[in-house]
């Protein structure tokens, strides 16, 4: 157990629906970000916050958003869900944002799009 | 933008056998690299990472890779692996350029048979 919680575990829907994924960070981690995980693209990262604050962005198409709320937690909405969009989204954690403190991550929520 | 290439989507080795997966990255600046790992059912966790400094790191579980600038390689090994190391392999790379995000290679499963 890392430490980091995401909810729900496994999510199915239909095309052009919106699902939010949540992500609780470590207790004292500020800096939160989401991956993508799919057969064809790999483990891809969509985005990053940092104490409330947006800090980078990745391969985060315009129908994806994020945000991190005051308790640190963060959410990840998809909307007008694609076939594509079925995947493998990850929440990972860090105490700071450098490269040097490690990411912890969560055990992700399986995206099906029917 | 930097990439990472994993040599090897699946490896399949006897117990005991010794192991060395293939990394290679693409970015001309100082980069820090890990190696994570996925065991069946769980979360990705830190195998190890270089930063700077001796270009031999030693990890978890008898791992260790070597990161070579002139190859732009981190190939991770292990002398003698075990049915318990059965898991998926993520090379990672980060840019220090100041963002404490990681870009993934595909992966590479390694089954080890009893």
């Amino acid at each position: 157990d890392s430490g980091v919680t995401q909810t729900p575990k496994h999510l199915i829907t239909a095309t052009g629906q919106r699902v939010t994924l949540r992500c609780s960070p470590r207790s004292g981690d500020l800096s939160v970000y989401w991956y993508q995980q799919s057969l064809d693209q790999g483990l891809q990262f969509l985005i990053q916050y940092y104490n409330g604050e947006e800090r980078a962005k990745g391969n985060i198409l315009e129908r994806f958003s994020a945000q991190q709320f005051p308790d640190l937690h963060s959410e990840l909405n998809l909307s007008s869900l694609e076939l594509g969009d079925s995947a493998l989204y990850f929440c990972a954690s860090s105490v700071r944002d450098t490269a040097y403190n490690e990411q912890f991550f969560g055990p992700g929520t399986r995206l099906t799009v029917l | 933008a930097q990439s990472v290439s994993q040599h090897n989507h699946h490896v399949i080795l006897s117990e005991a056998a010794s192991l060395e997966l293939g990394c290679n990255y693409s970015y001309g600046g100082t980069v820090n690299l890990f190696w994570y790992v996925q065991y069946p059912g769980q979360h990705l966790q830190l195998l190890l990472k270089y930063f700077s400094g001796d270009p031999l790191v030693k990890g978890i579980k008898g791992f260790e890779a070597e990161f070579i600038k002139s190859k732009f390689s981190f190939n991770l090994r292990k002398p003698s692996v075990q049915w318990s190391d059965t898991a998926e392999y993520f090379c990672a790379v980060n840019a220090d350029s100041g963002y404490s995000t990681l870009t993934f290679g595909k992966g590479t499963m390694l089954l080890v048979s009893p």
